[in-house]
C-alpha cells in the first residue's frame, strides 16, 4: 500500500479563490481525518469520517470550509473563499479502529 | 480542552544520550499514542499504550503511562542524529468518538 496520498503537496493561491485538497486513505481503513497544523495552534482536528459518514465537524473553522467523502477511497477538503489566515499545512489521516493513524505527507497551503 | 501538553517544548541532547519527553492530558482515556514528525513531513505512529498498561517497549522506545496522574513519558535510549524530530502525544477519550487529540509537541534535536 502506498500509504495515505494527498494532493497537491503545495498550493499557492490568491485570497478569494477556491481551494480543493484531496486525500486517498489506505484501503480498508474505515476512518478518515482532516487536520490543520500551524505554528500558533499546533494540530487541529477539522473533521472526521467513519465509513464515509461525517461524524464530527465541530473543528471546521467556519462555513468557508467543507469536506466530503463520496466513497471509501477519496475525500476532499474545500475552502471557498480562501483567506490568508487559512495558510497552514493540511493533513489527512486514516485509521482502522484506533490502532494508530497513518498520516499523509500533507498539503502546504499558502494564501496570498 | 482535552489536548495533551508535552514538556519540554524543546530538548537538545548529544548523540548517545537518552531523551525523555513528558505528556499530560486532562480526561479519562482508552489509550495514548506517540507520534514523530520530521520537518515538512506527516506524523508517523510510534507506539500505542492502553489505559490498563503501565509500560511498553518498542526497540529503543519506552513509554510509561500513569492514569492516576494523567501523564505519560516517552524515553528514547541511545539517541541518534536521525531521531531529530518533533514528538507528539495523542489521546482519545473514554466514551468519546474515534478521534485523537494531539499535544503541542516536543522538538528534539540530537547533536552528532
Amino acid at each position: 500500500d502506498a500509504g495515505v496520498i494527498q494532493s497537491p503537496r503545495h498550493e499557492v493561491t490568491e485570497m478569494g479563490q477556491e481551494v480543493t485538497l484531496r486525500c486517498k486513505p489506505i484501503s480498508g481503513h474505515n476512518s478518515l481525518f482532516w487536520y490543520r497544523q500551524t505554528m500558533m495552534r499546533g494540530l487541529e482536528l477539522l473533521i472526521y469520517f467513519n465509513n464515509n459518514v461525517p461524524i464530527d465537524d465541530s473543528g471546521m473553522p467556519e462555513d468557508r470550509f467543507s469536506a466530503k467523502m463520496p466513497n471509501a477511497s477519496f475525500s476532499t477538503l474545500k475552502i471557498q473563499p480562501s483567506e490568508p489566515r487559512d495558510s497552514a499545512v493540511y493533513f489527512c489521516a486514516s485509521s482502522h479502529r484506533q490502532y494508530g493513524y497513518t498520516f499523509g505527507s500533507g498539503t502546504r497551503l499558502t494564501v496570498v | 480542552s482535552q489536548q495533551g501538553e508535552e514538556d519540554p517544548q524543546a530538548l537538545s541532547i548529544q548523540e548517545g544520550e537518552n531523551a525523555t519527553m513528558n505528556c499530560s492530558y486532562k480526561t479519562s482515556i482508552n489509550n495514548l499514542q506517540w507520534y514523530r514528525q520530521n520537518s515538512g513531513r506527516g506524523l508517523v505512529h510510534l507506539i500505542l499504550i492502553r489505559s490498563n498498561e503501565r509500560e511498553k517497549h518498542s526497540g529503543r522506545l519506552r513509554v510509561t503511562l500513569d492514569t492516576s496522574k494523567k501523564s505519560s513519558s516517552l524515553l528514547i535510549t541511545a539517541s541518534r542524529a536521525a531521531d531529530t524530530a518533533s514528538y507528539f502525544c495523542a489521546t482519545d477519550s473514554v466514551g468519546g468518538a474515534n478521534n485523537l487529540f494531539f499535544g503541542t509537541g516536543t522538538r528534539l534535536t540530537v547533536i552528532p
